[in-house]
């Protein structure tokens, strides 16, 4: 079975800062591994993937991804966090052995303050 | 492209009632399926098609409804609406029915589903 882990709901960082969102997952076969962000009363938006490759993925909005097999994550990252990137993130899995349908995490909110 | 659309974004039904969310991609997408969104839960994911003239349940099937006759409609069908079916219901389509390719999906902006 797939599974995926958002270990915090809620994450607070000041602008300007790094910001770090936390995803772990489980799944059998190799990992097709994705971000998405929602802002309100929107549908999600497709972020980054993992696929095959290099660790680390760069994504929309200056979003970045790194994998991290031994420990089976997908943290995602940004150096420089804005006011607009407060939104809820979600990490996504799909292994390679599944067929296409995913399984989302419970989602992170992230909010930025000035 | 329009993308995914989805129809209408706000319903109110009462117990009992059947009502149809539509769904139409343009993209020319093999993969459809439908989530609903609960807060603190994700998204579950509701019915699934592969392609025209194949669907299958997913995690939360019950309640639901649906079927598959173009590749570009996808309606989801409550037959008798209950308040525990009271959601945010999402459309997501993506490309390449392999598994290789990885393909993301593509979401529509979601139905507010209220059940009195």
């Amino acid at each position: 079975a797939q599974s995926v882990a958002q270990p915090e709901d809620q994450v607070n960082v000041a602008e300007g800062n790094p910001l770090t969102v936390k995803c772990t997952y489980s799944v059998s076969g190799n990992p097709y591994l994705f971000w998405y962000v929602q802002y309100p009363n929107r549908g999600l938006q497709f972020l980054l993937k993992y696929i095959t490759g290099d660790n680390l993925v760069k994504g929309s909005y200056g979003f970045e991804a790194e994998f991290n097999k031994s420990q089976t994550s997908f943290h995602l990252k940004k150096p420089s966090a804005l006011v607009s990137d407060s939104a809820l993130y979600f990490c996504a899995v799909r292994g390679d052995n599944y067929g296409q349908n995913f399984v989302f995490g419970p989602g992170t909110r992230l909010s930025v303050l000035p | 492209n329009a993308g995914v659309t989805q129809t209408p974004k706000f319903q109110v039904l009462k117990t009992g009632q059947s009502m149809t969310l539509q769904c139409a991609q343009d993209m020319n997408h093999e993969y459809m399926s439908w989530y609903r969104q609960d807060p603190g839960m994700g998204l579950r994911l509701i019915h699934y098609s592969v392609g025209a003239g194949i669907t299958d349940q997913g995690e939360v099937p019950n309640g639901y409804n649906v079927s598959r006759s173009t590749t570009e409609d996808f309606p989801l069908r409550l037959l008798s609406a209950a308040p525990s079916q009271t959601s945010v219901y999402f459309c997501a389509s993506s490309y390449g029915a392999g598994t290789t390719t990885g393909g993301e999906l593509f979401f529509g902006e979601g139905s507010r589903l209220t059940v009195l």
